[in-house]
């Protein structure tokens, strides 16, 4: 089983929609959490941190499940400019040296 | 500021022959990563450092060198290319330890025939 695993898509949804993806880790012991956005043939931005509360930024929520050891992102009232792929990021370790990304999920709007 | 900055941009190397990936940071930054992303395999990392003079393996690290005489730059050694190591290798930089957002620089592609 992979360490981190995300459902690669694509998600083609109309402009306006709201979607939202799933990351699962394999490692109880993970320590932090985060959602990358990466644009095609760019390197990874990050798009927000995941805590144990949950945490929204505009049309953007993170939310972390410890118990079925998932995190997820929605995306409400999706705009073009949303296209990209989506990275998720986990930390299994208690030091941050080897963070491990998720292959990402691919994410289009249309108009 | 400039972030994290790598050289070259793309480049193309014959099977066998050896090459330096530049990435510099100027965040002061102790942790420093290369990665490399193939299609449907996400980023995979090659090498890492802790700081100036550490430096340690991660999950791919077989036919690559690394070295880190200073906080600004971490270079990523090619000995001997493969057409396998044909990807897109991303260098990223880190502030500290837990919860620090890292970030990447543009990338390299690299084509090895």
């Amino acid at each position: 089983r992979k360490e981190v695993e995300q459902d690669p898509g694509p998600f083609n949804v109309p402009e306006g929609a709201t979607v939202a993806f799933n990351c699962t880790y394999s490692n109880s012991a993970s320590q932090s959490f985060f959602w990358y956005r990466q644009d095609c043939r760019k390197e990874p931005k990050l798009l927000m941190s995941v805590y144990s509360s949950g945490n929204e930024d505009g049309r953007f929520t993170a939310q972390l499940n410890r118990a079925s050891q998932y995190i997820s992102l929605l995306i409400r009232d999706s705009k073009l400019s949303d296209s990209a792929t989506y990275l998720c990021v986990v930390n299994p370790y208690s030091s941050a040296s080897k963070i491990i990304f998720g292959s990402g999920t691919r994410l289009s709007i249309r108009p | 500021n400039a972030g994290v900055t790598q050289t070259p941009k793309f480049q193309v190397l014959k099977t066998g022959q050896s090459m330096t990936l530049q990435c510099a940071q100027d965040m002061n930054h102790e942790y420093m990563s290369w990665y490399r992303q193939d299609p449907g395999m996400g980023l995979r990392l090659i090498h890492y450092s802790v700081g100036a003079g550490i430096t340690d393996q991660g999950e791919v690290p077989n036919g690559y060198n690394v070295s880190r005489s200073t906080t600004e730059d971490f270079p990523l050694r090619l000995l001997s290319a493969a057409p396998s190591q044909t990807s897109v290798y991303f260098c990223a930089s880190r502030g500290g330890d837990l919860g620090y957002e890292q970030y990447f620089g543009p990338g390299t592609r690299l084509t090895v025939t």
